[in-house]
């Protein structure tokens, strides 16, 4: 089992869908979570940046962690053909550097 | 300023062939990473610098892999007697200690 799960898709919306993006972790120790957006042949970019259980909202994006069920999600309102690209949950393994651990990817496509 | 950049973008090998992929990090970022990135997979750890000292190689998949960073700064990944499960995007990125990772574009490396 990998320590980051992740459905991979890909998923398709009609532009302006709200997009929701989900990863499941194993390990109750992770305590940091991110979300890193991919465009093709691109490296990642860092999207969000979340601590705590709970939501976090940055402009249309919102970052929703449950610890409890060790459950991340990442939602994006009023969804753009810019959105298209890969979305990685990820999280980094222990503290003093961000040795990072990536989930598969989910690769989206907003229609117009 | 400019990005992380990695040269060359693409390197086409043939099997057995030795490799080496260079990365050139933000200037005065401390840290430096190399990751491996399948296709259709999340980027997967492979060794982290700080300054010029290799910290962790944990991610480093076999002795045919042997990363380097002898300045502090610009970086390279020797690949020798490559294998075809070798090919991939070989992604670096920088930071500054344990903050946000900067990616570069990525080296895709195709082993024939």
């Amino acid at each position: 089992q990998k320590e980051v799960e992740q459905d991979p898709g890909p998923l398709s919306v009609p532009e302006g869908a709200i997009v929701s993006l989900n990863c499941t972790y194993s390990n109750s120790a992770f305590q940091y979570f991110m979300w890193y957006r991919q465009y093709s042949r691109k490296g990642p970019e860092l999207l969000m940046y979340t601590y705590s259980s709970g939501n976090k909202e940055d402009g249309r994006f919102t970052a929703q962690v449950d610890k409890s069920s060790k459950y991340i999600s990442l939602f994006i309102r009023d969804s753009q053909p810019s959105d298209s690209a890969t979305y990685l949950c990820a999280t980094p393994q222990r503290g003093g550097y961000q040795k990072v651990t990536f989930g598969t990817g989910t690769k989206l496509q907003v229609i117009p | 300023g400019a990005g992380v950049s990695q040269s060359p973008r693409y390197k086409v090998a043939k099997r057995g062939q030795d490799v080496a992929l260079r990365c050139d990090p933000i200037s005065g970022h401390v840290s430096l990473f190399w990751y491996q990135q399948a296709l259709g997979q999340g980027p997967e750890f492979l060794t982290y610098f700080q300054n010029e000292a290799q910290l962790d190689k944990s991610g480093l998949p076999s002795d045919r892999f042997f990363a380097e960073r002898p300045e502090g700064s610009v970086s390279t990944l020797k690949i020798q007697r490559t294998q075809q499960e070798d090919s991939a995007v070989y992604l670096c990125a920088s930071s500054l200690a344990s903050n946000e990772q900067f990616f570069g574009p990525g080296t895709r490396l195709t082993v024939l």
